[in-house]
């Protein structure tokens, strides 16, 4: 059971140049999320989504694009990289609790990402 | 806003002894909160969590303290072991929420000396 898969790991990016990271679950999660992990500022929350089809902002989300065509995978796009954007991303998924209990996160292994 | 904070960055004890984490909240709302570990180069890993009508948790060497009225929750490992070298997060969902999201903290780093 492979759990929650980022790819790439690693990318070096020029400042201006765009890309996409890609995660994908195999635990029929219903809710996705993608955090960025920085020194001093833990993990802050980027975009989610609840479902297929859905996406919401989070803490961070300006200069990221999401989307979650497919259940299964949600996708994290830099347009324009900047490099601000140096950093690690997480993505995560979980199922809902409906108020019942804590709502616990997969986490995937991260994606470290440079922007030049 | 930082809603949910560690305020120490690192912490070191010795092998045997317990490691005491600590975490503040500020919004009221909160209602689940939970610990996360996480070793370099890997995704953060859940630990323990404690609902808030409840004041502890307790799982193996592993309990979580809530104090509502403080808005603070620790983390307590007795015996802490090298191998609970890691960052440790705390975080914070509103159970209400139909969304899932978890606000986390700064992280504290734990260094277990053998």
């Amino acid at each position: 059971n492979a759990g929650v898969t980022q790819t790439p790991k690693f990318r070096v990016l020029k400042t201006g140049q765009s890309m996409t990271l890609l995660c994908a679950q195999d635990m029929n999660h219903e809710y996705m999320y993608w955090y960025r992990q920085d020194p001093g500022m833990g993990l802050r929350l980027i975009h989610y989504s609840v479902g297929e089809g859905t996406t919401a902002k989070g803490e961070v989300p300006d200069g990221y694009n999401v989307s979650r065509l497919k259940k299964q995978n949600f996708l994290l796009g830099l347009e324009s990289a900047a490099p601000s954007q140096t950093s690690v991303y997480f993505c995560a998924s979980s199922s809902p609790m409906y108020g019942v209990g804590a709502n616990v996160l997969t986490f995937g292994a991260g994606s470290r990402l440079t922007v030049l | 806003d930082q809603q949910v904070k560690q305020n120490s960055p690192s912490l070191s004890v010795q092998e045997g002894r317990i490691s005491i984490l600590n975490c503040d909240y500020t919004n009221s709302m909160f209602d689940y909160f939970l610990w996360y570990k996480k070793y370099p180069a890997e995704g953060p890993t859940f630990l323990i969590s404690i609902s808030s009508i409840k004041d502890k948790n307790e799982d193996g060497r592993f309990t979580v303290f809530l104090n509502k009225s403080a808005k603070h929750l620790s983390l307590h490992i007795v015996p802490s072991q090298p191998g609970d070298s890691a960052v440790y997060f705390c975080a914070a969902s509103k159970g209400s929420s139909n969304t899932g999201k978890l606000i986390f903290g700064q992280g504290t780093t734990l260094q277990v000396k053998p």
